[in-house]
């Protein structure tokens, strides 16, 4: 079985800042997927980026990178030089083996201030 | 390229009811899986389907069933509403099962009364 543990319920950070979002994992695959994505109040998941299990190197999308500690189980996302746009749930998900299901954590609500 | 589409958007029903929501995935995308959000479950995996057949099921109980036709489209039914079906349905598509990036849609918001 795969688990997802985002702890941070809300997060605030000031217009231009980075900010860091939190994500440990836990599956017995060797082989696995794991993705972050974003939702707005419109509801729909916007993928953001992605690291597969074997990479040897962090995930980077534009202002988005996925800092992978393989040995930690953590996939923490660092969004830099955050804007007003950026606020919204996200959430780290995963997938495993044989099993192409994505698995969720609870998510976090980042609010970007001004 | 069109993007994931749902419909509806939006939906109320009463209890006992029965509802089909629609998936078209993006042209191209075999596979098409769909999950439920709820406040207190959060995003639940419900099942996946690739080439017409279904290749993976949640944990949901038998009124909720799916198909997927040959192009690709897919639809998801549940009997027998109940109020804790109210939910956000997401479609999710990809070029085929296992790809990596899952491309969601708008979902569909239903609403048990």
């Amino acid at each position: 079985a795969q688990k997802i543990t985002q702890t941070q319920p809300g997060m605030f950070v000031q217009e231009k800042e980075a900010v860091t979002l939190d994500c440990t994992y836990d599956t017995s695959d060797p082989s696995y997927g794991l993705f972050w994505y974003k939702q707005p109040s419109s509801g729909e998941m916007i993928f953001l980026i992605y690291q597969g299990s074997y990479d040897q190197q962090n995930a980077t999308e534009g202002r988005y990178s996925l800092n992978f500690q393989k040995a930690r189980k953590s996939a923490n996302l660092v969004i830099s030089a955050s804007q007003l746009g950026d606020s919204a749930m996200y959430f780290c998900a995963m997938t495993g083996g044989s099993n192409y299901k994505l698995t969720f954590g609870k998510g976090t609500l980042l609010t970007v201030n001004p | 390229k069109a993007g994931v589409t749902q419909t509806p958007r939006y939906l109320i029903k009463t209890r006992g009811q029965q509802v089909t929501l629609s998936c078209s995935p993006i042209s191209g995308h075999r596979s098409v899986s769909w999950y439920q959000q709820t406040p207190g479950q959060g995003l639940q995996f419900l099942f996946e389907y690739f080439s017409e057949t279904q290749r993976n099921k949640g944990n949901f109980p038998g009124r909720f069933s799916g198909r997927q036709f040959s192009n690709s489209r897919s639809e998801m039914n549940v009997s027998t509403l109940e109020l804790g079906d109210s939910a956000l349905y997401l479609c999710a598509s990809s070029f085929r099962t296992g790809y990596n990036e899952q491309f969601f849609g708008p979902g569909t918001r239903l609403t048990v009364l």
